[in-house]
């Protein structure tokens, strides 16, 4: 068990709806990271907090996907207007400041949208 | 794009036998080279990593081959065992503390046969 967790660990929404998941990192740690990963490949990264920062986004992060870290522990993932093509596993990984190259992931949260 | 290149997508191999990974990177700015082991329903987890001024490390059956010419570095798992059985990913990053984005290669089933 690395220690990051996240909730829920399955969600099935209909097409349309709204959708929030959470990571809660390891305690000590201050980067906070979330990946995509489809089914058969590889996880894409995101998005990655630096305390409470928002410090860097994927072009995969569309408009309707928002991310926060406000007191700079736990963060939350919300997809709105939720597409079929957003089903995957959303992954949150964590890890200190200088041991950035050193990702611990979370179980992920898989997201089946109908 | 795809940035990290990973070969073959599945392998069997006979317990005890060796199984190899391999993996290219495109990207010269990458640094750090993780692989990470997934079982189904888990997140990935860090298995061993090396650095380019290496040209191999070795941790129990675990040992990474790096290429630095040719962009290419390995995984060997030596006396594979059913409990290896899981999907590895090579990945790779820059470790500049600038954002430390995983990129990763696509990913390989390894099945162990008793």
């Amino acid at each position: 068990d690395t220690g990051v967790s996240q909730d829920p660990r399955h969600k099935i929404t209909k097409r349309g709806q709204n959708v929030t998941f959470r990571c809660d990192p390891i305690s000590e740690h201050n980067r906070l990271y979330w990946y995509r990963q489809t089914l058969g490949q590889g996880p894409e990264f995101l998005t990655y907090f630096q305390n409470e920062a928002q410090l860097e986004k994927s072009r995969l992060l569309s408009d309707r996907f928002s991310a926060e870290r406000p007191k700079g522990s736990f963060s939350t993932l919300e997809i709105q207007r939720t597409e079929q093509g957003d089903s995957a596993m959303y992954l949150c990984a964590s890890s200190l400041f200088l041991r950035g190259n050193e990702q611990f992931f979370g179980p992920g949260t898989r997201l089946t949208v109908l | 794009q795809q940035q990290v290149k990973q070969s073959p997508q599945s392998l069997i191999v006979q317990k005890g036998g060796i199984s190899i990974i391999n993996c290219a990177y495109e990207n010269t700015a990458f640094d750090y080279f993780p692989w990470y082991q997934q079982f189904p329903g888990k997140g990935p987890a860090l298995l061993i990593a090396i650095r380019p001024d290496v040209s191999e490390k070795k941790e129990g059956r675990f040992t990474i081959s790096f290429n630095k010419s040719a962009k290419q570095f390995s995984l060997h798992i030596m006396d594979s065992q059913p409990g290896d059985s899981a999907t590895y990913f090579c990945a790779a990053i820059r470790d500049n503390n600038a954002g430390n984005m995983l990129t990763f290669g696509g990913g390989t089933r390894l099945m162990v046969k008793p």
